[in-house]
């Protein structure tokens, strides 16, 4: 059956350092892959999407690439900063088609100062 | 991205009630889904909401417990009906744009069922 799986244990880093969160998925050919930040309570917000012939892609702080041989995408913080504490999540379209999306179980970050 | 708006943003209800939670968006699209988030849990699609036609269901949701409405292009309707106090999640809606810009989330709508 079709897999995602993120390193389910918290990640606590110290302020300015980098921090890399893993996304693992098995059973899957997915186009593309997004991620978001959840806050508690809040819904997911929209962070980066990268397709499958993309290598990487930046956005100001965050970083992400996507390796379709290892079926694996990385999610990097640079310069983290305490505001960045939160719940990561990365997510793939079921099939391909467009916002039916199956998520990972998310991985929670802490930036401490 | 747009915005999307959802209300109410949080209740608590009775159980054997039902609870009709509303996703209006400020332009146009295509395709509005209906997720739930129990707790701390990730996120689990419930049904594709189609403008003019009955919504598609995943597994293990039918239409009966979770009635859904799409009446135009900007706004949709999901229903929590007979709620048990396992209802109790973040039900949220989300929609996607031509073109693959990504999934945008509402804020969600915490219930909980007492």
């Amino acid at each position: 059956s079709q897999k995602i799986e993120q390193n389910s244990e918290a990640l606590n880093i110290q302020e300015g350092k980098t921090a890399t969160l893993t996304c693992n998925y098995t059973n899957y050919s997915p186009a593309y892959l997004q991620w978001y930040r959840q806050d508690p309570g809040r819904g997911p917000v929209f962070l980066l999407l990268i397709r499958e012939n993309e290598k990487e892609k930046r956005k100001e702080r965050l970083k992400v690439t996507f390796d379709t041989t290892l079926k694996q995408s990385l999610f990097h913080i640079t310069a983290s900063q305490p505001a960045d504490s939160a719940t990561y999540l990365c997510a793939l379209d079921e099939d391909n088609q467009g916002g039916k999306l199956i998520f990972g179980q998310g991985t929670e970050l802490s930036v401490k100062p | 991205s747009a915005v999307i708006s959802q209300k109410p943003s949080r209740d608590i209800c009775q159980r054997g009630t039902s609870l009709t939670i509303q996703c209006q968006v400020d332009s146009q699209v295509t395709m509005m889904f209906w997720y739930r988030q129990q707790p701390g849990q990730s996120l689990t699609l419930i049904a594709t909401a189609n403008q003019g036609s009955e919504a598609t269901y995943e597994s293990g949701f039918v239409i009966d417990k979770f009635p859904i409405s799409r009446p135009n292009l900007t706004f949709s309707t999901l229903t929590v009906s007979n709620m048990s106090p396992e209802d109790s999640s973040i039900y949220l809606c989300s929609v996607e744009f031509v073109g693959g810009a990504g999934t945008f989330f509402g804020q969600g709508t915490r219930l909980t069922v007492v």
